[in-house]
């Protein structure tokens, strides 16, 4: 089973900052098939990154993905009031299809 | 515009079963894989289960095997899940996601999701 280790666990910044989350797997994840979702409270949560660096439908190009084999990042360019929520990475290549336990960015 | 709709939550006693039913609309429904992720409160997001696009393949977390079964009906658009003997720790809302896809390729993974819908098991 992929394990993935998200850092920092909660991320304290302002408007405008940039923000840069990992995701750390455990063994190498195949094809770079790693995806980051983020969720705001209430809500069901939003695909915005797969394959580790394509954006997915409508996300704005403030947010980026990178990495490969083990090691991933979400950066978000300038941080805006709406980006304020959890992300979650997430492994597809290989069953089980893990979830990292997700990174809180919250307003500092 | 993609929707998905999950439906046949609420409150169990342990040991009981439930099934999930999610309608999907918007694409073409047997072309995706399909996914249950849950999440119990306030804790982060769990993946379940996975099926392929045809029903063939099926893939199951370790909490879910040999209790939650995974299924689809192509015809009518509709993912469901059944699960047998609850446990107290499967309290969550279930999400039912859309499988990716890019170019014309289709992978695992979840694109897009309905709302969810809440299972609680009473011990």
């Amino acid at each position: 089973e992929i394990v993935l280790t998200q850092s920092p666990g909660t991320l304290s910044l302002s408007p405008g900052e940039r923000a840069t989350l990992s995701c750390r797997a455990s063994q190498s994840v195949r094809n770079n098939y790693l995806a980051w979702s983020q969720q705001k409270p209430g809500q069901a949560p939003r695909l915005l990154i797969y394959g580790a660096s394509s954006r997915a439908t409508g996300i704005p190009d403030r947010f980026s993905g990178s990495g490969s084999g083990t090691d991933f990042t979400l950066t978000i360019s300038r941080l805006e009031p709406e980006d304020f929520a959890v992300y979650y990475c997430q492994q597809y290549a290989d069953s089980p299809f893990t979830f990292g336990p997700g990174t809180g960015v919250d307003i500092k | 515009e993609v929707q998905l709709l999950e439906s046949g939550g609420g409150l169990v006693q342990s040991g009981g079963s439930l099934r999930l039913s999610c309608a999907a609309s918007g694409f073409t429904f047997n072309n995706y894989a399909m996914n249950w992720v849950r999440q119990a409160p306030g804790k982060g997001l769990e993946w379940v289960s996975t099926i392929s696009g045809s029903g063939g393949t099926t893939y199951y977390a370790d909490s879910a095997k040999g209790r939650f079964t995974i299924s689809r009906d192509n015809s009518k658009n509709t993912l469901y899940l059944q699960m047998n003997s609850l446990r107290a720790e499967d309290t969550a809302i279930y999400y039912c996601a859309k499988g990716l896809s890019s170019s014309g390729y289709y992978y695992w993974g979840c694109e897009n999701w309905g709302q969810g819908t809440l299972v609680t098991v009473s011990s």
